[in-house]
Parts: structure tokens; C-alpha cells; sequence
């Protein structure tokens, strides 16, 4: 089936500094791929997607590129600041039938520190 | 416009009972999905509804069910609760064609003891 590797957390980081959150998938077909934030009490949010290999999405400073070759979809973000701290997923979807069947990773906390 | 709202947001339950959790999507919205968070599990997708028919749905037993009613409002019923029963149950609404947006509510946390 399909299925969402991310790294474990938590990572924690200072102020300023560059942050990646490795992402890999396993799919039969083409998935869509997303990564949504969720703060502490809060539902999740939508913060970048890419729909088809070579894609790349971006939103509020953070960017992931859709490498179909390495099956992966990892998040940077050049300049982490203290309200980056969050729990961040990687989830995909298939377009075809199960468009709003979202799997996800198991998360990974991020702590930035001032 | 108005998110996703869930009711309520916190629910205590004791084993054996049953829980129904309701879902109002965003205006317009057509499609509603279910998902399970735990600690342990992570984030679980339950079961989809759009125009009123279940679309999609994960691995869960049978005492986990819903409905969507024609105002696209979805409910999610629990029965004979469990104390692993106990997460946070978010639900997502979207236009339901692919590509659209899944936006989420902020959750129903269930106790079960």
C-alpha cells in the first residue's frame, strides 16, 4: 500500500538557522504530496503541496520539491523563527479515486529556540 | 468566510458507551473526511463523505461510522467505546474534486475511561 516516511523529531534548532524535514513516499501511481502544520491545540493547516514530479510548492518561506526519481519531498525553510515551532506532517493522496484520503507520516516536532 | 467547526470540542466518555461527533463544513464545501490522531498511531483517516455517500474508507472496525446529511453537515459515531477510542477526531472539508483543498477543523478530543 501506500505510505509516508518522515523523520523523527523532535528537531530543535536556534533562531535563524536553516531547517530540513526529510520526507520519502511509497505509491503505486502518481501521488499528489503535501505537507501540513499543526500548532499546539489547533487543528492542521495547509502549508505547501505539489501535484506531479518537478513541482515545487512554497508558502510563508518554506519550500519542498516533488523528486519522483527519490521518491521524496523534503521541507527547508532558510530562516526558522521561534513561531515555526510546531509539529510538522508530510501526507500524500492519489488523484484517481481516493483524492480525499489523506496518509500522513507520523509527524515531526520542531522547536526553534530564541 | 466561516472554517470547519467541530462539536463538540471536548467529549468524556466511559467504556462501553456510544459518542457521535459532528462535523459543519466550510459553505459550499461538498466533501467531508475523518481522520484519528493519537500519539501512537499518528494521524489515522477514517472515512470520507461526499454528497451525502461515503466515498472513501480506511481500516477501522465497524463500530466506527458516519453520515452526511444534505446540507453536507457529516457526523461520526463511535459505539461501544474503548479506552483506545481515545484521540483527537478532526475532520476536513473540501470541494471534493481532486486537486481542491482539504481544510480542517480544530478537532474533537475524546476521553475515554
Amino acid at each position: 500500500g501506500n505510505s509516508v516516511t518522515q523523520m523523527e523529531g523532535p528537531v530543535t534548532l536556534s533562531e535563524e538557522a536553516f531547517l530540513t524535514i526529510n520526507c520519502t513516499y511509497t505509491a503505486t501511481g502518481y501521488p499528489s504530496l503535501f505537507w501540513y502544520v499543526q500548532y499546539p491545540g489547533e487543528g492542521l493547516q495547509l502549508l505547501l503541496k505539489a501535484t506531479k514530479a518537478d513541482d515545487k510548492g512554497s508558502n510563508k518561506g518554506f519550500e519542498a520539491t516533488y523528486r519522483k526519481e527519490t521518491t521524496s519531498f523534503h521541507l527547508e525553510k532558510g530562516s526558522v523563527q521561534v513561531s515555526d515551532s510546531a509539529v510538522y506532517f508530510c501526507a500524500l493522496s492519489m488523484t484517481t479515486d481516493s483524492w480525499g484520503k489523506l496518509q500522513f507520516g507520523a509527524g515531526t516536532q520542531v522547536v526553534v529556540t530564541p | 468566510k466561516a472554517g470547519v467547526t467541530q462539536t463538540p470540542r471536548y467529549l468524556i466518555k466511559t467504556r462501553g458507551q456510544q459518542v457521535t461527533l459532528s462535523c459543519s463544513p466550510i459553505s459550499g464545501h461538498r466533501s467531508v473526511s475523518w481522520y484519528q490522531q493519537t500519539p501512537g498511531q499518528g494521524l489515522q483517516f477514517l472515512f470520507e463523505y461526499f454528497s451525502e455517500t461515503q466515498r472513501n474508507k480506511g481500516n477501522f472496525p465497524g463500530r466506527f461510522s458516519g453520515r452526511q446529511f444534505s446540507n453536507s453537515r457529516s457526523e461520526m459515531n463511535v459505539s461501544t467505546l474503548e479506552l483506545g477510542d481515545s484521540a483527537l477526531y478532526l475532520c476536513a472539508s473540501s470541494l471534493g474534486l481532486a486537486y481542491n483543498e482539504q481544510f480542517f477543523g480544530p478537532g474533537t478530543r475524546l476521553t475515554v475511561l
